[in-house]
């Protein structure tokens, strides 16, 4: 079955250092993947999306790459600042009814 | 953020009773989800719903049931609660034009 991987020991780094988040997903070929954040006693909310195609893709301080040989998504924060203090998972997909999502791993950027 | 609301938002129940959950949407999404979130196994999906009346089960489906009579509502029932089933359920909603999910609040349901 699949497996997703995230890190569960929490990140943590320094406001202005580029926070770097991995992904790992193993019996599985997605065609796209997705990255939430999520928090604490909150639903999680989408942030990007970037399909099998597409090696790299950008959204404001955010940058996500897609490497389908390692079977592997980096999530990038660049410029952290402690609002972005949160847990983010990533969620591999095929299609619009079987989605799975990583435990997450938690963001701690300190002032 | 897409309009959706759950209810309740806490539950305490005993073993051995039915629990139902509401997810109720207001942005007319073809697709609703409803998942459950436990420390260490992340989001899972229990069903899924592609329009009303048509659902379909997801990977931890066992002991659970659906339905959706209106687009905007989404049921879950637990038919008989166990411990095991002590959670947060989350709700999800997709237009179906991307693949992005909107989530509601969550439940959180202790079953003792």
């Amino acid at each position: 079955s699949q497996k997703i991987e995230q890190n569960s020991e929490a990140l943590n780094i320094q406001e202005g250092k580029t926070a770097t988040l991995t992904c790992n997903y193993t019996n599985y070929s997605p065609a796209y993947l997705q990255w939430y954040r999520q928090d604490p006693g909150r639903g999680p909310v989408f942030l990007l999306l970037i399909r099998e195609n597409e090696k790299e893709k950008r959204k404001e301080r955010l940058k996500v790459t897609f490497d389908t040989t390692l079977k592997q998504s980096l999530f990038h924060i660049t410029a952290s600042q402690p609002a972005d203090s949160a847990t983010y998972l990533c969620a591999p997909g095929n299609n619009f009814n079987k989605f799975y999502f990583g435990s997450g791993t938690k963001l701690n950027v300190k002032p | 953020d897409a309009g959706i609301t759950q209810s309740p938002r806490h539950k305490v129940t005993e073993t051995g009773t039915p629990v139902t959950l509401r997810c109720h949407q207001t942005e007319n999404h073809r697709y609703m989800y409803w998942y459950r979130q436990d420390p260490g196994h992340g989001l899972r999906l229990i069903h899924y719903s592609y329009g009303v009346k048509d659902t379909d089960k997801g990977e931890v489906s066992d002991g659970y049931s659906v339905s959706r009579s209106k687009t905007e509502d989404f049921l879950l029932t637990l038919e008989s609660a166990t411990s095991s089933q002590t959670s947060v359920y989350f709700c999800a909603t997709s237009d179906g034009a991307g693949y992005e999910q909107y989530f509601g609040p969550g439940t959180r349901l202790t079953v003792t």
